[in-house]
């Protein structure tokens, strides 16, 4: 199956400190999300991004769909002990499927 | 806020054992999956429904898999003979149209022993 690469696999912040993670993969999406997980729940969506260049924002967090459409990152500013899990992206080519990043895992130091 | 409702939240299975996994999608989306997650590592795809009928299935789902929605608001996933690498966390999503966003349940602990 098709491979996103995730990055960073884990952050350690000081609380009020800006985020930056990003998602690349060798193949195009049409469609790119960004998820954020807490231990033993589902994954909540946070950002969806349907066209290349597209930027959005929610609150706090920022995310852009690259302009090859390979690739996406998401901005978290001034972040809050809330913040703390792990965020994943998603994209989908082709098909009805969406392939999952390994995830960021982010922890935030008060 | 619509949520996606999964039963059970835990479900331990001895090995052979047929486990069919219950959720029940947002009233209006038309698109339904189920992915899952080995303890520590990524959301994998499973499968993707509509219209009654599978349109997309991943190496994962093999014949010990199945999918159902045997009324209008539930949608099933069975086990046939549960295997030990089948212990994940199991979510089910749904979305209004392809390509959308989805909102995933919160998931199904499913463990093997």
């Amino acid at each position: 199956g098709q491979q996103l690469n995730q990055s960073p696999q884990s952050m350690f912040i000081q609380e009020g400190e800006d985020v930056s993670m990003n998602c690349t993969s060798s193949s195009i999406f049409n469609t790119w999300l960004w998820y954020k997980q807490d231990p033993g729940e589902g994954p909540v969506l946070l950002i969806a991004l349907y066209k290349a260049g597209e930027l959005t924002s929610n609150g706090r967090l920022t995310a852009q769909f690259g302009i090859t459409r390979k690739d996406s990152f998401l901005n978290i500013s001034a972040s809050i002990p809330s913040d703390v899990g792990i965020y994943f992206c998603a994209g989908q080519g082709n098909f009805n499927k969406f392939y999952f990043g390994s995830g960021t895992k982010l922890n935030v130091k008060p | 806020e619509p949520e996606v409702t999964q039963t059970p939240s835990h479900q331990v299975t001895q090995m052979g054992q047929e486990v069919i996994l219950r959720c029940v999608p947002i009233s209006n989306h038309l698109y339904f999956y189920w992915y899952r997650q080995i303890l520590g590592q990524k959301v994998e795809f499973l499968v993707s429904f509509y219209n009654n009928e599978i349109s997309e299935k991943s190496e994962i789902f093999d014949d010990q898999f199945s999918v159902e929605r045997p009324d209008g608001s539930n949608f099933t996933l069975k086990i046939r003979s549960t295997k030990l690498e089948d212990s994940a966390m199991y979510f089910c999503a749904s979305s209004v149209r392809n390509g959308d966003g989805y909102t995933f349940g919160s998931g199904t602990r499913l463990t093997v022993v």
